[in-house]
């Protein structure tokens, strides 16, 4: 997985609980991205990050804020968790924009009771 | 609004038989468009990609046809083989930037 490690792999938590996912690269890319996959809606995208602070929101953003101090690292937080956030995420990295492979992370299955 | 729709969810296919995914897009112009492979459990993992002035790319097994006006790539496995069976995604970026947007995936499976 292109030295992309999730952590938690896999988290229970429940409504109204915050919630921090990391994910974390060895690539030095400057492109990080997170993902929520559902079925029937495909892979979409939360937030971006296009540098140390620097970030911006994805097609779904709402009830996500994210937070990058250092290259290698990418937050996603849920400030209060609720069940239509019971999801897979994955973390993404890219060297550039524009015509860049995306390399994915091994995800982070998470349910909210 | 904007849409991306992979022809069917499920495709079962004899193994040396040529496996043919289906990519649409509705109300995007990409400058290029992608496909990726997922396995159960794992992150998606990049096949190809082909720009809009690219008819065809092809690597070992694998060719994508991108045709614009028909808003539609085709993904070909030829020979396809038990290990090729796995969640095939199209993704798309409309705005060349490299925010991607992906359809659901067809899932492939290849029967010995």
């Amino acid at each position: 997985d292109a030295g992309i490690t999730q952590s938690p792999r896999h988290k229970v938590t429940e409504t109204g609980t915050p919630v921090t996912l990391r994910c974390h690269q060895t690539e030095n890319h400057r492109y990080m991205y997170w993902y929520r996959q559902d079925p029937g809606h495909g892979l979409r995208l939360i937030h971006y990050s296009y540098g140390v602070k620097d970030t911006d929101k994805g097609e779904v953003s709402d009830g996500y804020s994210v937070s990058r101090s250092k290259t290698e690292d990418f937050l996603l937080t849920l400030e209060s968790a609720t069940s239509s956030q019971t999801s897979v995420y994955f973390c993404a990295i890219s060297e550039s924009r524009g015509e860049e492979t995306q390399y994915f992370g091994p995800g982070t299955r998470l349910l909210v009771l | 609004s904007q849409k991306i729709e992979q022809n069917s969810e499920a495709l079962n296919i004899q193994e040396g038989k040529t496996a043919t995914l289906t990519c649409n897009y509705t109300n995007y112009s990409p400058a290029y468009l992608q496909w990726y492979r997922q396995d159960p459990g794992r992150g998606p993992v990049f096949l190809l990609l082909i720009r809009e002035n690219e008819k065809e790319k092809r690597k070992e097994r694998l060719k994508v046809t991108f045709d614009t006006t028909l808003k539609q790539s085709l993904f070909h496995i030829t020979a396809s083989q038990p290990a090729d069976s796995a969640t095939y995604l199209c993704a798309l970026d409309p705005g060349g930037a490299n925010n991607l947007f992906f359809g659901t995936g067809t899932r492939l499976t290849v029967i010995p």
